[in-house]
């Protein structure tokens, strides 16, 4: 099983704040990074696929970095609104066995308007 | 277009009955997915399925879990004798033909499954 760790487990900020949280990995046979978002009583909606070492992605508010080297990446959410309340996954595509995802637990963000 | 369709949206069950998840994908796309969330516990992979090629299965608890794909397309994901420890969040995705690791996965809104 690989481990993919994800801190911190749960978030509360205001609205208006800045945050960003922690995926880390194992670093040998990196293949893929994925980031979903996973909303209360909706589906989990892919953010970024980050493949390279140094990627940097974007989308509106929310930017993602990715250091294969040392197993981590970064996930930024600037000037967090209350609908960007929700649960944050990171999950490694190992490669070996195709479309196999290993999901980290999450983490949890609240923001309070 | 429509996306991944799950049914039911819940199932509320008691244990030692057999339940049928049922998996709609994306028109066209040939990789399906099954993963479950337990109650404080990240997403587990359970089986993967990639056009006409042999599924992989190394992800299912026991072998009160079985799944199958007809033409290519439905998937229903089935456990008999159903436990406790089998109440979760059942979710599936499915993703394009292109393989290779950037393609992202598309999930439906999953089968919550309560096991009395």
């Amino acid at each position: 099983i690989l481990n993919v760790e994800q801190s911190p487990q749960s978030l509360h900020v205001q609205e208006g704040d800045s945050t960003n949280f922690t995926c880390s990995f194992p670093s040998s046979n990196f293949y893929a990074l994925h980031w979903y978002r996973w909303e209360t009583a909706k589906s989990p909606e892919a953010l970024f696929v980050m493949t390279l070492n140094g990627d940097e992605k974007k989308k509106g508010r929310i930017s993602a970095t990715l250091n294969t080297k040392e197993g981590y990446s970064y996930l930024y959410i600037k000037g967090s609104q209350p609908e960007d309340s929700a649960t944050y996954l990171c999950a490694r595509y190992r490669g070996s066995t195709l479309g196999r995802l290993y999901f980290g637990r999450g983490t949890q963000l609240t923001v309070w308007p | 277009g429509a996306g991944v369709s799950q049914s039911p949206s819940n199932k509320v069950t008691e244990k030692g009955k057999d339940v049928e998840l049922r998996c709609d994908p994306i028109s066209g796309h040939t990789a399906l997915y099954w993963y479950r969330q337990s109650l404080g516990q990240g997403l587990e992979f359970l089986i993967y399925f990639q056009g006409n090629s042999a599924p992989d299965k190394s992800g299912l608890p026991s072998d009160r879990f079985s799944a199958e794909r007809t033409g290519g397309s439905v998937s229903t994901l089935t456990i008999q004798r159903t436990q406790q420890e089998d109440s979760a969040v059942y979710l599936c995705a499915s993703s394009p033909p292109r393989q290779g690791s950037n393609q992202p996965q598309h999930f439906g809104d999953g089968t919550r499954l309560s096991i009395l």
